[in-house]
């Protein structure tokens, strides 16, 4: 399993676009890049899921260069619901079954 | 769209006695599903791997007689935290790959707080 390397915090301000950007060098050819929020008391849940180039959806989109040794996650106009801690994870899913190793994770703060 | 519960949220206890903590997955099938614990201000650490039907397999420095886990149906995994201690006081997490199209996303439960005393 690929391991990950995030900042470990960050700050914002509300309206602004939030990106995190997360190193995984080590990335396999099947492995997907997968990014997860979490909430004080919270299981994390799932924001973006990619394999390369561009993904986006409601909630933020995903940066990925084609050698996909890194990604970033993009958080259009932030609010102070946002805050949160954002994990990148890494990993072919399906064949370890879900089998996913958190890293340190980013703690964003989005302050008014 | 699918959802993984678990169940108690909280939970405190005495130094000594064990602990069950259930995890379901409430509109989908699992033949997999992840325990991690989580210590204040910490990531998510992944404790081992429960299979229906079969022996849990355990992260390096976890201990299996500590932590017992049964994946007696495909919807149903428990974790149960043996004669617990105060260091065993976390949150502790489960999720479960699947979904009811099949899409392979994991969904992760809502967590129980375990408070030792």
């Amino acid at each position: 399993l690929a391991k990950t390397t995030q900042p470990i915090s960050m700050d914002s301000y509300e309206g602004q676009e939030v990106n995190i950007t997360c190193s995984h060098n080590n990335i396999a050819t099947n492995d997907y890049i997968t990014w997860y929020q979490q909430f004080p008391s919270q299981g994390p849940r799932f924001i973006i899921q990619g394999y390369k180039t561009k993904v986006t959806n409601e909630v933020a989109s995903l940066f990925i260069p084609a050698d996909r040794k890194s990604s970033t996650l993009s958080l259009p106009r932030v609010s102070l619901s946002d805050t949160a801690v954002y994990y990148c994870l890494v990993g072919d899913g399906g064949n370890q079954g879900g089998k996913l190793i958190f890293g340190q994770g980013t703690e964003l703060s989005v302050k008014p | 769209g699918a959802v993984v519960s678990q169940h108690p949220s909280r939970v405190i206890c005495k130094s000594g006695t064990s602990v069950k903590i259930e995890c379901r997955s409430l509109d989908f099938q699992a033949t997999t599903m992840f325990w991690y614990r989580q210590f204040p201000k910490q990531s998510l650490m992944l404790m081992a791997t429960s299979n229906e039907g079969s022996k849990a397999t355990y992260e390096q420095g976890v201990e299996k007689d500590k932590f017992l886990i049964n994946h007696a149906s495909l919807t149903l995994s428990t974790l149960t935290v043996t004669s617990a201690h105060p260091e065993d006081s976390s949150f502790y997490i489960c999720s479960a790959m699947g979904g009811p199209s099949g899409s392979g996303e994991l969904f992760f439960g809502e967590g129980s707080r375990l408070t030792v005393l």
